[in-house]
């Protein structure tokens, strides 16, 4: 059964960066799927951050891209987000997703994690 | 950009009820459309996948049809734990969308 964990600081400062990292188990992060990151501002829907291959393909929302990275260690069966220059605005449940190859779905959620964007 | 409207915004019935809850796309999707179920404090749970397909462990009672720009998802007769927020979403070629939600609450 697959699990994801999303770990990393609950709190950060204006104008820093973000990071967080999402620890897979249950299957390889190179067997062939894409990996996701989502957030859900308090009380609002989701908006798809960014998704990457294990190969280290990445595509990026193009209104965060100039703000966002993303990596992949597969020795530590893990992947990661940075999103750079935060403000309040960015304070959210950041949720680590697998990815279908195809259609894009995400078919399992970490259980979330949140961020404050607060000094 | 391809945005996807959802509607209603809420919807209000009593348990063992029939639930229709509509998406519709600013622009064709094919049948790369997918339903998510969320309950508070919850992460979202895949439900319908390719518009039409049951994800894994999901109840026969719920069905989503559709394909171009109207979907719908459609609980056959709603059960206490149905009562959620759902939305739709769009990936395909990397253009990831997500509805804005529809709120199912128990009348």
């Amino acid at each position: 059964q697959v699990q994801l964990q999303e770990s990393g600081p609950g709190l950060v400062k204006p104008s820093e960066t973000l990071s967080l990292t999402c620890t897979v188990s249950g299957d390889s992060i190179s067997r062939g799927y894409y990996w996701g990151w989502i957030r859900q501002p308090p009380g609002k829907g989701l908006e798809w951050i960014g998704s990457m291959y294990h190969s280290g393909s990445t595509y990026y929302n193009p209104s965060l891209k100039s703000r966002v990275s993303m990596s992949i260690d597969t020795s530590k069966n893990q992947f990661s987000l940075k999103l750079s220059s935060v403000t309040a605005a960015d304070t959210a449940v950041f949720y680590c997703a697998r990815v279908g190859v195809v259609s894009r779905y995400m078919d399992v959620w970490g259980k979330g994690t949140t961020v404050t964007v607060s000094s | 950009e391809i945005v996807l409207t959802q509607s209603p915004a809420t919807l209000s019935l009593p348990p063992g009820e029939r639930a229709t809850l509509s998406c519709r796309a600013s622009q064709s999707v094919s049948s790369y459309l997918a339903w998510y179920q969320q309950k508070p404090g919850q992460a979202p749970r895949l439900l319908i996948y390719d518009a039409s397909d049951r994800a894994t462990g999901i109840p026969a009672r719920f069905s989503g049809s559709g394909s171009g720009t109207d979907f719908t998802l459609t609980i056959s007769s709603l059960e206490p734990e149905d009562f959620a927020v759902y939305y739709c979403h769009h990936g395909n070629n990397w253009r990831n969308t997500f509805g804005q939600g529809t709120k199912l609450e128990i009348k």
